[in-house]
């Protein structure tokens, strides 16, 4: 069973700053890994999504993998309000063709004071 | 372009009754998934289609089936609704069958509810 792990927080950081949010995965063989974030009442929606070991920068968003260590990572730097909301780690359950099944973290709650 | 679109938004239903939702793929989108979001979790695996076929079943009993038409649309179907049923229920398409540069994107869901 391939497992994904979040802090479910919440996580609170102050309006500007660096928001760190971590996930680690138990499947050493997974070779992709996606960064969603869901507003409250809302569907995830994708924001990130990473392959190759190191960072990778879209915008404010910075994806960090280290496969050796089975950790993924996203840092949102100049955090806003509105970047408030629950992310979601997701991990490809199979490698390869076959089939495509995501297994998600819990998610993490991110709260940006103003 | 449209997005990926789930009908109906909400939906009430009793237990024991049967419900089925619809999604429609981005246009160029062969894969179709369904997700199920309970309040707290994240979402989890239910079905998978490509091509038509099914190509990946969750841990969800039988009262859960699903098809692929062939525009790419795709219906879920729940029999025996229960209480625990209730959730978001959650549609996806990609452009390929694997994960390999080909992200999921989401519909906006069926919030389903059974009293």
């Amino acid at each position: 069973q391939k497992e994904v792990e979040q802090n479910s927080g919440p996580l609170s950081v102050p309006e500007g700053a660096i928001a760190s949010l971590n996930c680690t995965y138990s499947d050493r063989g997974s070779q992709s890994f996606f960064w969603y974030r869901q507003y409250s009442g809302k569907s995830p929606e994708l924001i990130m999504f990473i392959y190759s070991n190191g960072d990778k920068e879209d915008g404010r968003f910075t994806a960090q993998l280290n496969k050796a260590s089975q950790y993924v990572s996203l840092l949102i730097r100049d955090s806003q309000p509105s970047d408030s909301a629950t992310y979601l780690c997701a991990v490809p359950a199979g490698v390869g063709a076959g089939s495509y099944q995501l297994t998600f973290g819990k998610g993490t709650k991110l709260s940006v004071i103003p | 372009d449209a997005g990926v679109t789930q009908s109906p938004t909400h939906l009430i239903k009793t237990r024991g009754q049967h419900v089925t939702l619809r999604c429609s793929p981005i246009s160029g989108h062969k894969s179709v998934s369904w997700y199920q979001q309970v309040l707290g979790q994240g979402p989890q695996f239910i079905f998978q289609y490509y091509e038509k076929e099914e190509r990946g079943r969750g841990n969800f009993p039988d009262r859960f089936s699903a098809r692929q038409f062939p525009n790419y649309s795709s219906e879920l179907n729940v029999n025996a609704l229960l209480l625990g049923d209730s959730a978001l229920y959650l549609c996806a398409s990609s452009s390929f069958q694997s994960s390999y540069n080909s992200p999921l994107h989401f519909g906006n869901g069926t919030r389903l509810t059974v009293t």
